[in-house]
Parts: structure tokens; sequence; C-alpha cells
């Protein structure tokens, strides 16, 4: 089936405004997880999913930062009142189970907080 | 800490020279050492897993190894469509979930 979808592919917000980021992952996959990659770093975690469950909520930076997820698919990333230094690609991933098994990865969306 | 270090960062090969991208790590509890591929604007794409030392896997011009503490991406004959940024990562357990830590990627660059 389809990979792992996310949109918008690219959101440019004023700072202090709200962005919601969404992700649908492959149909049948249960884990679900949210990576930021900031220019010149490397991909950092964020939060995971089992099933709509957070157990790892660890990786948000801030409380600006939320996530939620419905119906054991979609999960929305939202963050409030934008700062630039949120500026960044948020990618999402999904995998089979949690355990070892491989996480796919969605295009991202592009950030920019002006 | 759990830790992953790429190098070199960047690679420049002329079509048909082979060479290896380096991934070494230091973690507690290895689930897994993943390596993708990221073309730009776009999100990694899977190549390889590997669990255990000693473990070898193999995609046409890609064969991954696994040592206890580093991992070695070997390319041959590489093409100019190889060019891209080759992610390394590390799966550590958290919650029941396999969480990634990646190091910064080799950007490597196949020229005719």
């Amino acid at each position: 089936g389809a990979g792992v979808s996310q949109s918008p592919s690219n959101k440019v917000t004023e700072k202090g405004k709200d962005v919601e980021l969404r992700c649908d992952p492959i149909s049948g996959h249960t884990a679900l997880y949210w990576y930021r990659q900031s220019l010149g770093q490397g991909l950092e975690f964020l939060i995971y999913f089992q099933g709509n469950s957070a157990p790892d909520k660890s990786g948000l930076p801030s409380d600006r930062f939320s996530a939620e997820r419905t119906g054991g698919s979609v999960s929305t990333l939202t963050i409030q009142r934008t700062q630039q230094e949120d500026s960044a690609v948020y990618l999402c991933a999904s995998s089979v189970t949690t355990s070892t098994d491989t996480q796919y990865f969605g295009p991202g969306t592009r950030l920019t907080v002006l | 800490e759990d830790q992953v270090t790429q190098s070199p960062e960047a690679l420049r090969l002329q079509e048909g020279e082979s060479s290896s991208l380096n991934c070494s790590y230091t973690v507690s509890g290895l689930r897994g050492l993943f390596w993708y591929r990221q073309d730009p604007g776009k999100g990694p794409e899977f190549l390889f897993t590997l669990y255990s030392a000693g473990e070898e896997k193999e995609k046409e011009r890609l064969k991954a190894t696994l040592t206890k503490k580093e991992s070695f991406l070997h390319i041959t004959a590489p093409k100019p469509e190889d060019s891209a940024t080759y992610l390394c990562a590390v799966g550590v357990l958290t919650g029941g979930g396999n969480k990634l830590t990646f190091g910064t990627g080799t950007q490597l660059k196949v020229e005719l």
C-alpha cells in the first residue's frame, strides 16, 4: 500500500502563531514516531505512539509541543506560539510493531517560522 | 548517553571508485543498527537493519556490516545515482518502543 504521508509539505508561519502538522502512517502499523531534522543536525526524536498512547514524550523540546493520535492511525503534532528556533523539517515514521521493527519515514513537513 | 558518529562528513567519488562509510556508536542495549539513504527534500529511505555483530546485508552495490562498536556501509563501483546522504541510526528501547538515535550523516557525491 501507500507509504507514510505527511501534510502540509511546507508551512510558513509567523512567530507566535500555532501550527498543526499531520501524519498518516502506513496502514496496519501500530507504532508511530515523530522526529525533527534541523539544518546541519541529525534527526532528533520527539515522541512515540503505541496505538493511541504516547509512552515516551521525552524528546518534546518544550511544553509548547504536543501530539495526539486517534483511532490508532492519524497523528497530529501541534506547536503553540511558534518560535524561530522551531524552524526545521518534521518527519514522521511508522513501524509494524514497537520492538525492533524498521521505521519507514514520510517525506516530512518543512516548517519555517518568520 | 547514546551516541552515533559518522565519518567522513562528506565524500566525493568517481564513478566505479569503491569506498566505505563508517558509523561508530556507543549505546546501552542496542536494538538494531539502521542505515537509511536521504535525498535532498525527501524523507529517509530504509536500506538495512543489522542486529548482531558479524551480521552482513547486501543490496545492489551496497553492503552493510556490523561489529560491536561500529558499522560500515561499503559501496562497490558506485554510480552517480548513488549520490545522497547516508544516515546511520541505533535503536534504543524506550517505553516499549524503539527510539532511533541518528548520526549526522555522510554526504556522498559520485561523479562521472
